[in-house]
């Protein structure tokens, strides 16, 4: 069985903290995805990486940076956190063939205050 | 601008009838599309996919259909049951950008006994 982990489930942080949201698969996935999703919006890409040290930016990649050392663990950066970064983060990962399904975390609730 | 769009964000439906989720999407190098499930708490699981060079695909009770002239997608549950209250979310990808995923917005169906 796939198993994604994400470092918490719930996060709660001050306005202008760096957060770390850490995501680790245990498949050798070579691709990983972080989204972010928000009532009404469904599930928005923010970056993925098709191997390591590689990134590239999704949808909406403003305030947020990646980083890719290993294989299995994929972080999603917040610089400098604000109140409309407020929102359940997804961590995926799926395998290089084509059409693979995406292997989805439990998400982190994250609270910005 | 929304690319795939779910426009009903809630379904009720009774135990034992048929479910029907739309789902419509607007750039047509879509080529695959997918439909996720997310329980409260937990990240979203894969359901069932379809190619566009088919126009149905069926798993089960899940059947997705495929209207390319439409743009347009459904999934039926039949028969439905309390197990399937969830968030369902439509995706879809390009072959050009084979691992990347472009989601709707989710519709929440309701199971009622």
């Amino acid at each position: 069985d796939v198993k994604v982990t994400q470092s918490s489930r719930y996060l709660v942080k001050r306005t202008g903290e760096k957060v770390f949201l850490e995501c680790v698969q245990d498949m050798d996935h070579e691709n990983m995805f972080w989204y972010r999703q928000d009532p009404g919006l469904g599930l928005r890409l923010i970056y993925f990486s098709y191997d390591v040290k590689m990134k590239e930016k999704g949808d909406i990649p403003e305030g947020y940076s990646v980083s890719r050392e290993k294989k299995e663990r994929f972080s999603l950066i917040l610089e400098s956190a604000s109140t409309n970064q407020t929102s359940m983060y997804l961590c995926a990962s799926s395998g290089q063939v084509l059409r693979e399904t995406q292997y989805f975390g439990p998400g982190t609730r994250l609270l910005v205050l | 601008d929304q690319q795939v769009k779910q426009n009903s964000p809630s379904l009720s439906v009774q135990e034992g009838r048929i479910s029907i989720l739309n789902c419509d999407y607007t750039n047509s190098m879509f080529d695959y599309f997918l439909w996720y499930k997310k329980y409260p708490a937990e990240g979203p699981t894969f359901l069932i996919s379809i190619s566009s060079i088919k126009d149905k695909n069926e798993d089960g009770r899940f059947t997705v259909f495929l209207n390319k002239s439409a743009k347009h997608l459904s999934l039926h549950i039949v028969p439905s049951q309390p197990g399937d209250s969830a968030v369902y979310f439509c995706a879809a990808s390009e072959i050009q950008g084979a691992q990347k995923l472009v989601f709707g917005q989710g519709t929440r169906l309701t199971i009622n006994p």
